[in-house]
């Protein structure tokens, strides 16, 4: 079972327009989130995160929201530049044997328009 | 900046080999992961480390092997390769501190022929 879910592999979005990209969970035992971005030939790059504790995270253009009730969360990118243009992965963490263990969502592959 | 480095970007082997893949780690990290990256799957745990000659399997440890001698360096083994485990291999590594982001190296594409 697919414990991080994003329901959409793909989004396009006019340049200066907000990108928004969503992810649904299951495991309310998860505590910690993350959005990495992922260009083709290289690893995955860390983003942005969020602790359950809170409910937005911003950093620059990147703010990441949660909803713990909803079991939901999202990153907003305003405004979408070209260099954008990749693919998205969030992840869900719980603590194992001392270790942050993540689970991934599939992927959404973001795509800005000029 | 942390450094992930695996050691090689392109592999190409056979089936019933046995493949090693290495990454080595610069920062003193205590935590180490091997995933696969599929397509519309995302990334799968294989197995991580949380301490020198520890092992933890992820969730799709069938088929795999790990080998963790010292704290920089983490090995992924194919015991004898099959065409399933053609994939893009990711390693990572995260301080043993909570709620700290993985770092990744750049992946190792591996085509099982």
């Amino acid at each position: 079972d697919q414990q991080v879910k994003q329901n959409s592999p793909s989004l396009s979005v006019q340049e200066g327009r907000i990108s928004i990209l969503n992810c649904d969970y299951t495991n309310s035992m998860f505590d910690y989130f993350l959005w990495y971005k992922k260009y083709p030939a290289e690893g995955p790059t860390f983003l942005i995160s969020i602790s359950s504790i809170k409910d937005k995270n911003e950093d620059g253009r990147f703010t990441v929201f949660l909803n713990k009730s909803a079991k939901h969360l999202s990153l907003h990118i305003v405004p979408s530049q070209p260099g954008d243009s990749a693919v998205y992965f969030c992840a869900a963490s719980a603590v194992y044997q001392g270790a942050q263990k993540l689970v991934f969502g599939q992927g959404t592959r973001l795509t800005i328009n000029p | 900046d942390v450094k992930v480095t695996q050691s090689s970007r392109y592999l190409v082997k056979r089936t019933g080999e046995k493949v090693f893949l290495e990454c080595v780690q610069d920062m003193d990290h205590e935590n180490m992961f091997w995933y696969r990256q599929d397509p519309g799957l995302g990334l799968r745990l294989i197995y991580f480390s949380y301490d020198v000659k520890m092992k933890e399997k992820g969730d799709i440890p069938e088929g795999y092997s790990v080998s963790r001698e010292k704290k920089e360096r983490f090995s992924l083994i194919l015991e004898s390769a099959s065409t399933n485990q053609t994939s893009m291999y990711l390693c990572a590594s995260s301080p043993q501190l909570s709620k700290q982001p993985q770092h990744f190296g750049d992946g190792t594409r591996l085509s099982i022929l």
